[in-house]
């Protein structure tokens, strides 16, 4: 199972863009790259889902480079109740999902 | 996206009680759905691999006679803390693999357990 790397905590203020980069060196070749968010006390939410290239929904964008080593997530214009941690993992539906530490995001007035 | 539901949300018990939680995929099937807990601060930790008509897979260090699945519907997942104590009060998350679009899994909102 892929590991992946994340920043521990990132700040950021309401409007502005934020990108969480996410690092997956030993991605196999058919894992998928999945972002999900998580408030306390409740169940990660699946953001957005990728497999190459870009990929965009009406809340964020996923940005692949070509050798998918790595993701990077984007959230623009974020707001208050952005705040939350986002974890980046990979592999394929069926799979065992290893969660790593997350970014914990906190966004400010 | 796809629903999952978890019942209860909360449950407070006394040790030495069995608990049981429900987790249902609302709008799709779900042949595979997964267990993991969840402490203050912490990454989610995956317990078990639960697959439908067959014994959960369980993760290593987790006591699967403690943490019986159950797995009878395409539907429905049950975990059952038996003999619970108080260092079993956690956060459990199920989550629900569904093939039929992205093929990605979604979560359920979590049960707080508290044991006394």
């Amino acid at each position: 199972l892929a590991k992946t790397t994340q920043p521990i905590s990132m700040d950021s203020y309401e409007g502005q863009e934020v990108n969480i980069t996410c690092s997956h060196n030993n991605i196999a070749t058919n894992d998928y790259i999945t972002w999900y968010q998580q408030f306390p006390s409740q169940g990660p939410r699946f953001i957005i889902q990728g497999y190459k290239t870009k990929v965009t929904n009406e809340v964020a964008s996923l940005f692949i480079p070509a050798d998918r080593k790595s993701s990077t997530l984007s959230l623009p214009r974020v707001s208050l109740s952005d705040t939350a941690v986002y974890y980046c993992l990979v592999g394929l539906g069926f799979q065992k999902l290893v969660f790593g530490t997350g970014t914990r995001l906190l966004v400010s007035p | 996206g796809a629903v999952v539901s978890q019942h209860p949300s909360r449950v407070i018990c006394k040790s030495g009680t069995s608990v049981k939680i429900e987790c249902r995929s609302l709008d799709f099937q779900a042949t595979t759905m997964f267990w993991y807990r969840q402490f203050p601060k912490q990454s989610l930790m995956l317990m078990a691999t639960s697959n439908e008509g067959s014994k959960a897979t369980y993760e290593q260090g987790v006591e699967k006679d403690k943490f019986l699945i159950n797995h009878a519907s395409l539907t429905l997942s049950t975990l059952t803390v038996t003999s619970a104590h108080p260092e079993d009060s956690s956060f459990y998350i199920c989550s629900a693999r569904d093939y039929s679009g992205e093929d990605t899994q979604y979560f359920g909102p979590g049960t707080r357990l508290t044991v006394l």
